[in-house]
């Protein structure tokens, strides 16, 4: 069964200081991995795909396969980064792009 | 290009009713899939279609259905609700069926 497990529901970082907001997965297979974000009252959109290794607004995220973990990082937060943040993975193939999604966390970044 | 597009917005049912909800995708975009928020928790993946066929399949009763049309929009069916069918009904389309998926605003439903 596949499964995202993030660990923190709300996390509160001040202005300007470095963010990380832990995803941790659980696979059998080797999965793509996502992180969503939505903005409030704004619609769940992509922030970044492991596979592109692109970096959006300062974000990156890297893959361990050893540690199954997909954490998602920042150096320096912004106030405009508070917002909800789901790691979601999927299948490759035929019928296993369906996307499993963590349960969020929700960042606050402190003024 | 407005993006996916979801109706209604809201909507109220109580037990044992029957709702339709329905998904316009990206112009261009063949595959729609459906997702169920519960309040607190992440999207959970109840349908994918492409091409108007059947790609995938969550872990949800008969009672929930869907459909493509030919011109690529979607309906979601769940009949004789129940209070646990209350959530965020999301919708997102991609280009093929392992494309990024862009999601809709999602429809409210409220079970009474």
């Amino acid at each position: 069964a596949q499964r995202v497990t993030q660990p923190e529901k709300l996390l509160s970082v001040f202005k300007g200081a470095p963010v990380e907001l832990k995803c941790n997965y659980s696979y059998s297979g080797s999965p793509e991995l996502f992180w969503y974000v939505q903005y409030s009252r704004q619609r769940l959109q992509l922030l970044l795909r492991h596979i592109s290794r692109e970096s959006i607004k300062g974000f990156t995220a890297d893959l361990n396969k050893g540690e199954t973990s997909f954490h998602l990082k920042k150096p320096f937060a912004q106030e405009e980064d508070s917002a909800m943040y789901y790691c979601a993975l999927s299948g490759r193939g035929f019928g296993n792009e369906k996307l499993t999604f963590g349960t969020g966390t929700r960042l606050t970044i402190i003024p | 290009d407005a993006g996916v597009t979801q109706s209604p917005t809201h909507l109220i049912k109580t037990r044992g009713q029957h709702v339709t909800l329905r998904c316009s995708p990206i112009s261009g975009h063949k595959s729609v899939s459906w997702y169920q928020q519960v309040l607190g928790q992440g999207p959970q993946f109840i349908f994918q279609y492409y091409e108007k066929e059947e790609r995938g399949r969550g872990n949800f009763p008969d009672r929930f259905s869907a459909r493509q049309f030919p011109n690529y929009s979607s309906e979601l069916n769940v009949n004789a609700l129940l209070l646990g069918d209350s959530a965020l009904y999301l919708c997102a389309s991609s280009p093929g069926g392992a494309d990024t998926q862009y999601f809709g605003p999602g429809t409210r439903l409220t079970v009474l």
